[in-house]
């Protein structure tokens, strides 16, 4: 398996810009998580999906954040219009959503998204 | 806001010890804990998932326990090789609800 898949690996973009990050999950998955990583606040969750239903997006940070999730092999987290402060890395992780709590996560190798 | 939190931050240790580090958080309404694996510029990699009081996971020369009651579990690296550096974090889930990670332990071995 390929494991979790996102694109593209480095975004570099200017203030007022959308952007667009995609993740792929390991076939078979039902769950999936975005995840953001800053310095300042270490690796915390945006939202995450169950079944390509939104479970729980209240990490998403404000409503220039969306998320969708339009079949089990897809989803995209989209950034209209993004600042500066948006710079960070996103991770997407999925898993095979029996159990969520004990299920191990399975991380994608990350966005490293810059703002200017 | 539930904290879990690590410590030390950071450590360097000499190839060929021992070593470990903390997990803290909330005892109450306890679900799950997940240690991570986090080489520089790699995505977290998972090691181990506990849920019960006392339970203990072994992988090669890591291995981790947990006490729920009090809060807490230790990661331990036995015999510590230059390939064990990397940041090793914990989360921990609250009710089955989503998890929640601490900042990492940053681990550097010295030849």
């Amino acid at each position: 398996d390929a494991g979790v898949i996102q694109s593209p690996r480095h975004e570099v973009t200017e203030m007022g810009q959308e952007v667009t990050l995609r993740c792929k999950p390991i076939s078979g998955h039902n769950s999936l998580f975005w995840y953001r990583q800053t310095m300042m606040r270490g690796l915390e969750l945006l939202i995450y999906f169950n079944n390509n239903v939104p479970i729980d997006d209240s990490g998403m940070p404000e409503d220039r954040f969306s998320a969708k999730m339009p079949n089990a092999s897809f989803s995209t987290l989209k950034i209209q219009p993004s600042e500066p402060r948006d710079s960070a890395v996103y991770f997407c992780a999925s898993c095979l959503g029996i159990n969520r709590g004990t299920d191990t996560q399975y991380f994608g190798p990350g966005t490293r998204l810059t703002v200017l | 806001i539930l904290n879990v939190e690590q410590s030390p931050q950071s450590l360097h240790v000499q190839e060929g010890d021992s070593t470990n580090f903390t997990c803290s958080f909330p005892s109450s309404n306890f679900y799950a804990l997940h240690w991570y694996r986090w080489e520089t510029a790699k995505s977290p990699e998972a090691l181990f998932v506990m849920t019960l009081n006392g339970d203990e996971k072994k992988k090669g020369r890591i291995s981790a326990t947990l006490n729920t009651k009090e809060g807490y579990s230790y990661l331990y690296i036995k015999g510590s090789q230059p390939e064990d550096s990397a940041t090793y974090l914990c989360a921990s889930l609250f009710g089955n609800e989503k998890l929640t990670f601490g900042t990492g332990t940053r681990l550097t071995i010295i030849p």
